[in-house]
């Protein structure tokens, strides 16, 4: 069974702070992504990556950068943290269309 | 622009009855669908896909249905059951990418 891990489920930061969320994926999947999800918006995708090293801008990049050193784990920075990136993180994993989630890190930027 | 709608926010269902749940598109190089089930504090989990080349695709309780010139799809679910409640997305990918957009979601309630 596909088994993607975040390192948090809930962290709070303040504003102007550097955030590490952290994915782990055990299958192998070539392909990561990392969305955010907030209240009547749904899922907005904002990195994902086909490959190590190798990275593209989602729909709502600003204010992030990712990570991807090795397949398993795909790494979302918040490089200089703000209120308006309070939100529900989701990363995901795929070999093909179908993607695997983990459970999410609620993030609070007081 | 949202390229996948679902103009539903929620959807109140008694257990036993169909439920259905809706969502339209526009962008015509869509040829893979999906829905997906969010229970509160955990990730969306996968549910059932179709292709663009079938008009639907059934899984037990489950069956997706696409009407490509409409550029609607729907999810039945019958009968509904209590553990069905949930929010439900609809998402969709291009050709030769492995990239999905996400609807807003529907909040399925399904009460006894």
């Amino acid at each position: 069974d596909v088994k993607v891990t975040q390192s948090s489920r809930y962290l709070v930061k303040r504003t102007g702070e550097k955030v590490f969320l952290e994915c782990v994926q055990d299958m192998d999947h070539e392909n990561m992504f990392w969305y955010r999800q907030d209240p009547g918006l749904g899922l907005r995708l904002i990195y994902f990556s086909y490959d190590v090293k190798m990275k593209e801008k989602g729909d709502i990049p600003e204010g992030y950068s990712v990570s991807r050193e090795k397949k398993e784990r795909f790494s979302l920075i918040l490089e200089s943290a703000s209120t308006n990136q309070t939100s529900m993180y989701l990363c995901a994993s795929s070999h093909y269309q179908s993607q695997h989630f983990g459970d999410g890190t609620r993030l609070s930027i007081l | 622009d949202q390229q996948v709608k679902q103009n539903s926010p929620s959807l109140s269902v008694q257990e036993g009855r169909i439920s259905i749940l809706n969502c339209d598109y526009t962008n015509s190089m869509f040829d893979y669908f999906l829905w997906y089930k969010k229970y509160p504090a955990e990730g969306p989990t996968f549910l059932i896909s179709i292709s663009s080349i079938k008009d639907k695709n059934e899984d037990g309780r489950f069956t997706v249905f696409l009407n490509k010139s409409a550029k609607h799809l729907s999810l039945h679910i019958v009968p509904s059951q209590p553990g069905d409640s949930a929010v439900y997305f609809c998402a969709a990918s291009e050709v030769d990418t492995d990239k999905l957009i996400f609807g807003t979601g529907t909040r399925l309630q399904v009460f006894p």
